[in-house]
Parts: structure tokens; C-alpha cells; sequence
């Protein structure tokens, strides 16, 4: 099965600095790419995703990368605010070929980001 | 629409005891989630429903664990003669057959099994 690995697992940054979440995955079938942000007791978000037919994806100061070759994705934070700090997670997946639904995702371990005012 | 609702948001039971958690995913979202989260680790996939339909389950989800939507709209997880290692957050989700996004989770039930 599919199995994703996230880096690095804490990351602090100083506000305004950039901020870079690192994932790779395993199952080349996996076409499907979103991030999630989970603060403290509630459930992810989902804060940008990214579909295999697309190298970059930019959403103000959140972008998204994806190398299918190499099997890896990252999450590009910039300008960041104390209002980022939270635990943001990746995962990859299967969105079927008509783009209709949506199946299982398969989740990294989690990178949870600090930004200090 | 007020997102997907989960109850309890909290659930303390003793080892040995039968609990049931209730999901009700966003109107006519057809495609439903489960999934655990335990501390420091991300969602684990449990199982998915279209419509009433149960389409996977994972193999997390032991023979003690039941989940149904039997009309299509609401799902229960039941987890029978619960052990300290249930103890999670459990996740559910919801996801509109042809929208152009993603799913959209709820808050979570947290399970302590004492």
C-alpha cells in the first residue's frame, strides 16, 4: 500500500520567514496531493491539494510542488504569521479519472510549525 | 450548511464496554469517511462509504469495529469490548461526488478507554 513519509516533523521559523514542509511517497498510482492544517482540537482543514497533472499550484501565500518522478511534494509557506502556527499535514491519494470522487488518503506523520512574533 | 457534525466530541468508557459514535456529514456530501488519529501521528484510514454503500475497509478495522450509513445520510462507528489501544481521535469526513475539492472533515470524537 501507499506509505508517506513527511519532514521535518518540527519546524520553527521567525514570522515573515518562509516555511518548507517536505513529503515523499511510495504507490505511483497516487494522483491526488492534499495538505491539511490541524490546530488543537479540531479536525484537519484542507488548505491546498494538487492533482498529478500539474507541477505547481499557488494560493496567496501557500504554494504547492510536485515532482511525479521523484515521488515527492512540498509545501511552501511564505511570509508566514503567528496565525500558521499549527500541525500541517500531507497526504497523497486516488481522485478517480473523470476527477468525479475521491477515495482513501494516506497521511504523513505531521509537521507542527511554530512561527514566533 | 454547518460542516460535519460529530457527537460525542468526548467519550470516556472503561475497557470491556461497547461505544457508538455518530457522524453527520455535510447535506447531500455521498461520500463518507472514517479515520483514527492518535497523538503525534496523522489520520489513519478506517473505512468509506458512498451513499448507503460500504465501498473499503481497512484492516485497522477489526472485528470489533462496525460502521454503517444505512440511509445514506448519518454513519455510526460502533467499536464493541473496547481496549486501551482505541483509545483516539476518530475522524470523520465528508466529500461531494463531483465537486472540484477535497474532503472536509469534522472536529473528531476523542476516545479515552480507561
Amino acid at each position: 500500500g501507499e506509505n508517506v513519509e513527511q519532514h521535518p516533523s518540527t519546524l520553527s521559523v521567525q514570522e515573515g520567514d518562509s516555511a518548507v514542509i517536505k513529503c515523499t511517497y511510495s504507490d505511483s498510482a497516487s494522483n491526488y496531493f492534499p495538505w491539511y492544517k490541524q490546530e488543537l482540537g479540531k479536525g484537519p482543514q484542507l488548505i491546498i491539494d494538487i492533482r498529478s497533472n500539474v507541477g505547481e499550484k499557488k494560493d496567496q501565500r501557500i504554494a504547492v510542488t510536485l515532482n511525479k518522478t521523484a515521488k515527492h511534494f512540498s509545501l511552501h509557506i511564505t511570509e508566514t504569521q503567528p496565525e500558521d502556527s499549527a500541525v500541517y499535514f500531507c497526504a497523497a491519494g486516488v481522485r478517480n479519472a473523470g476527477g468525479t470522487s475521491y477515495g482513501k488518503l494516506t497521511f504523513g506523520q505531521g509537521t507542527i510549525l511554530t512561527v514566533h512574533p | 450548511d454547518t460542516g460535519v457534525s460529530q457527537d460525542p466530541r468526548h467519550k470516556i468508557t472503561k475497557r470491556g464496554q461497547n461505544v457508538t459514535f455518530r457522524c453527520d456529514p455535510i447535506s447531500e456530501h455521498n461520500r463518507l469517511y472514517w479515520y483514527r488519529q492518535t497523538l503525534g501521528q496523522g489520520p489513519e484510514f478506517l473505512t468509506y462509504f458512498q451513499n448507503e454503500a460500504q465501498l473499503e475497509k481497512s484492516r485497522l478495522l477489526s472485528d470489533r469495529f462496525s460502521a454503517e450509513r444505512p440511509k445514506g445520510s448519518f454513519s455510526t462507528l460502533e467499536i464493541q469490548r473496547t481496549e486501551q489501544g482505541d483509545s483516539a481521535m476518530y475522524l470523520c469526513a465528508s466529500s461531494l461526488f463531483r465537486a472540484n475539492y477535497g474532503y472536509t472533515f469534522g472536529s473528531g470524537t476523542r476516545l479515552t478507554v480507561v
